[in-house]
This record gives structure tokens, C-alpha cells and sequence, in this order.
């Protein structure tokens, strides 16, 4: 069975530096996706962004990065110039590949402050 | 466009009540997900409806558990009778089906659920 592990129950930052959540997963597929979404207090759950196994190229979505680490099975999430509004709980997911959207697994999330 | 939807936004009920949950979909998306939080604890899935078909229930924790989505459009998730350990955050999430857009599962704001 897949699992997915976040190490870090929290964690904190200063405004405009920058901090990495951690995420490792466990998993015998070779295609798969995962995911880091973003949950703001009282707020919607939103993705981040996503990496697909297949890819070698870590994916970027403005300041915010992956560090994908297929042979290790780490995949980290790195926020640049963190701002006030990227405080929320911040959860890693995997997905497996398939022809139909399969289930998304969790990890137990980070909950990110934000200090100015 | 309206994103996902959950009602009510909060249930307090007592042990032995019945309690629904109802979750509109985006339009348009056929695949339509259940998962739970519990406190402090990962994201857990629990089905998976393509249109108005249980494509993958085996998160279902048991049969006090029963989820509907009847002409393909939102769905109801019963909890008859309430037991404590179903305290928690219940999520809808809805994605298009492969191939006909984005894969991408859009959350709610969530359903949290007390039982006294």
C-alpha cells in the first residue's frame, strides 16, 4: 500500500525568507503524481503544485518549488520570499497513475506560520 | 464559475443521531470524491463516484456509512447512527474524468462534524 509521510507537524518563517516542507513517500508504482496542496485557515484546500513521476525536471510554480527525489522518494516543497499569506496547513499527496483520477493519499500535513 | 460546495459547514450532533452531508460538485465533473480528517490525522479517503456509479468505496469505515449521488450531479453522505470516532472534517472533492480536462482534484471548504 502507498503511504506518505510529513515528519513536520509544524513549522515556522519569516516574512521573505525562505522555508521547505518535507514529504517522503512510500510506493512500489513507477508512474505516479504527487501533489502539494495548501489549506488556509477556515479556507479551501487549493493545490500548489504537481509533479509527475515521469518527469525529471522538478516542478516550479512562482515561489513556490519541488524537490523530487524519485530514489529516495522525497518529494519537498520549497516557498521563497515567504509572505504573510502562505501561513496554512500545507499537505502532500500522491496519486496513482491511471486512466480514471485514482484517490488521492495524504500525509498527516505542516502547519506553516508565517511571521512578519 | 462556483467551485465545491459543502453544507452544512458545521454539525454538532449527539451519539445515535442520523446526520447528511451534501456536496455539490463543479459542473461538469464526474468524478466526485469523499475523504475525512480526524483530528490531527492525514486526509482519508473514503469513495469514489464516476457519475452516478461507486467506482472505489473500500474507504468506507463501515456500513453506518451510506453515500449517494443520484443522477450523477451532487452527493449525500449519510452517517446513521453517529458513533464518536466520526468526529472530524469530511471533504468533497470533484475532478473532470481523463481526458476531457484538467485531472486536477478541486476540494470544499468542508463539513465538520462533531458528534457529542
Amino acid at each position: 500500500a502507498q503511504t506518505v509521510t510529513q515528519s513536520q507537524p509544524e513549522m515556522s518563517v519569516q516574512e521573505a525568507e525562505t522555508v521547505t516542507l518535507s514529504c517522503t513517500y512510500d510506493t512500489s508504482e513507477s508512474d505516479y503524481y504527487l501533489f502539494w496542496y495548501k489549506q488556509p485557515p477556515s479556507r479551501q484546500m487549493i493545490l500548489v503544485i504537481r509533479q509527475e513521476a515521469y518527469k525529471q525536471q522538478n516542478a516550479t510554480e512562482n515561489r513556490f518549488s519541488v524537490n523530487f527525489q524519485k530514489a529516495a522518494k522525497s518529494f519537498s516543497l520549497k516557498i521563497s520570499d515567504s509572505q504573510l499569506g502562505d501561513a496554512a496547513m500545507y499537505f502532500c499527496a500522491y496519486r496513482r497513475a491511471s486512466y480514471n483520477t485514482d484517490k488521492l493519499i495524504f500525509g498527516t500535513g505542516t502547519r506553516l506560520q508565517v511571521f512578519p | 464559475e462556483a467551485g465545491v460546495t459543502q453544507f452544512p459547514s458545521h454539525s454538532v450532533i449527539e451519539k445515535g443521531q442520523t446526520v447528511t452531508l451534501r456536496c455539490d460538485p463543479i459542473s461538469g465533473h464526474d468524478n466526485l470524491y469523499w475523504y475525512r480528517r480526524v483530528m490531527g490525522k492525514e486526509i482519508k479517503f473514503l469513495l469514489h463516484f464516476v457519475k452516478e456509479s461507486k467506482q472505489d468505496e473500500s474507504g468506507m469505515p463501515n456500513n453506518r456509512f451510506l453515500a449517494e449521488r443520484t443522477g450523477g450531479t451532487y452527493s449525500t453522505l449519510k452517517v446513521q447512527p453517529a458513533e464518536l470516532e466520526d468526529s472530524g472534517v469530511y471533504f468533497c472533492a470533484s475532478s473532470y474524468l481523463w481526458g476531457s480536462g484538467t485531472d486536477t482534484q478541486y476540494f470544499g471548504p468542508g463539513t465538520r462534524l462533531t458528534v457529542l
